[in-house]
This record gives structure tokens, C-alpha cells and sequence, in this order.
């Protein structure tokens, strides 16, 4: 148990469909991270949270939508996503998002299939 | 980009034996971390090491930020080990000061 939490664990859903993806941290951090990892890829930063204000949109395609409604508390919104888009979404939680003494610990993940 | 490389990719092993598993880096950073992934998705900060040396139990780490690479020893492995150990450096640089760059991880199996 990383104070991390995720839901769904699994998900499954059709091009035409909208979702979301939660996270919650009860480590009382300042920064919220998500990250996509795919079969045989590193993981891939998609967006950062600080203090509830997006500071990194690494270059993430518009059917990904973030929201992050205080510190404790990530969204990830999705709608008509493509079969590629399958993958393992991770979200995570640090004290702030400077690098010094900045651990990220992550949550269990949401395995994703676009149908 | 800075760049990370782990090796070995793939690493089977007996279980009580011993291992080592690398991380180069291609610029200085000033975090790093080492995670284990379990076959779960479950990913576990297992240290953070921008430098020196480090023990919890039967893992250690040491890095060489000189000499940019970092070495993660495994010794006594257990079943309970296996799964992905991924490398994570952190560059102090313009903008994305707070940015993690993941390594390709290294999949360890052990075998009972």
C-alpha cells in the first residue's frame, strides 16, 4: 500500500465511449503525476499537477483530458480513444514538483483496452 | 532528452542467488530513483539515490553521479523479487525540473 489509490483496476471500453480514471493520494502531497505505459515502452509522462495547476502537458493528444479538482485528487477523462491507447495508466504523488528529495510514490494502475 | 539505459533486459535466476542490474545515464541528474514493478502493475519506491551508497534489507544501491551510472544488488533472491526494476533519473534543468525519465527496466524472474 503506497497511499496511492486507482479506479477502476481494469477497464474496458469502446471508441465511441467516455470514461474516467481516479486517483486519490492520502499522503498529503502537493504534486499529482500520469503516466502511460505501454507493452515494451518506458513509461511516458503524460501531465503534472501542482498545487491543482497543470504544469506539464507532454504533448498528450486531446481525447486524454485532466482535471485535478484539489491536491488530493486526480482525474483523467477519456473519449473516443483508439485501439492504441490500450496500456496501463499510472498516477502518482510527490511532496512537491521540485526533483530535490521529490520521491514519486505511484498507485496500483488502470489497465486499459479500447476496443 | 536525457537518456537512460538499464541492463540486463531480461535476468533469470535461481532463487538464493545474487544479481546486479545496471543504469547509465547519459547526463548528471540530481535524482534517482530505483522501482520495482510487480506482475501486479504495482510500482514500490525502492530507493532514492542521486548518490552514494544505500541498504534496506537484502537490496543495495550505489550510485557514481561522476561516473554517471548506478548499480542495484539483489542478493538472496526470492520468488517474491520477481517482476520489473525500473530506473528513474531526474535532471535539474530549465522547466521540467521535475521531470523523471524512466529506463526501459529490466524484467527479473526467479525461479524456486
Amino acid at each position: 500500500e503506497t497511499g496511492v489509490t486507482q479506479t477502476p483496476r481494469h477497464l474496458v471500453m469502446g471508441m465511441t465511449n467516455k470514461k474516467s480514471l481516479k486517483c486519490e493520494q492520502h499522503l498529503g502531497h502537493n504534486a499529482m503525476y500520469w503516466y502511460k505505459q505501454s507493452a515494451k515502452k518506458p513509461l511516458e509522462l503524460m501531465f503534472v499537477y501542482n498545487f491543482k495547476e497543470q504544469t506539464e502537458n507532454n504533448s498528450v493528444p486531446s481525447r486524454f483530458s485532466p482535471e485535478c479538482p484539489n491536491s488530493s485528487h486526480l482525474f483523467l477523462h477519456l473519449h473516443t480513444l483508439q485501439p492504441e491507447d490500450s496500456a496501463l495508466y499510472l498516477c502518482a504523488s510527490s511532496q512537491d514538483r521540485g526533483l530535490v528529495l521529490n520521491t514519486q510514490y505511484f498507485g496500483p494502475g488502470t489497465r486499459l483496452t479500447v476496443l | 532528452g536525457i537518456q537512460v539505459e538499464q541492463s540486463p533486459p531480461d535476468l533469470i535466476l535461481q532463487e538464493g542467488a545474487n544479481s546486479t542490474l545496471r543504469c547509465n545515464f547519459s547526463d548528471s541528474v540530481n535524482n534517482l530513483q530505483w522501482f520495482h514493478q510487480n506482475p501486479w502493475g504495482q510500482l514500490i519506491n525502492l530507493f532514492y539515490i542521486p548518490s552514494g551508497t544505500k541498504q534496506n534489507g537484502r537490496l543495495s544501491a550505489t550510485t557514481v553521479a561522476t561516473e554517471r551510472y548506478s548499480l542495484l544488488y539483489i542478493s538472496s533472491s526470492q520468488t517474491t523479487d520477481s517482476g520489473v526494476y525500473f530506473c528513474a533519473v531526474g535532471l535539474n534543468s530549465g522547466g521540467s525540473n521535475y521531470k523523471l525519465t524512466f529506463g526501459k527496466g529490466t524484467l527479473l524472474t526467479v525461479n524456486p
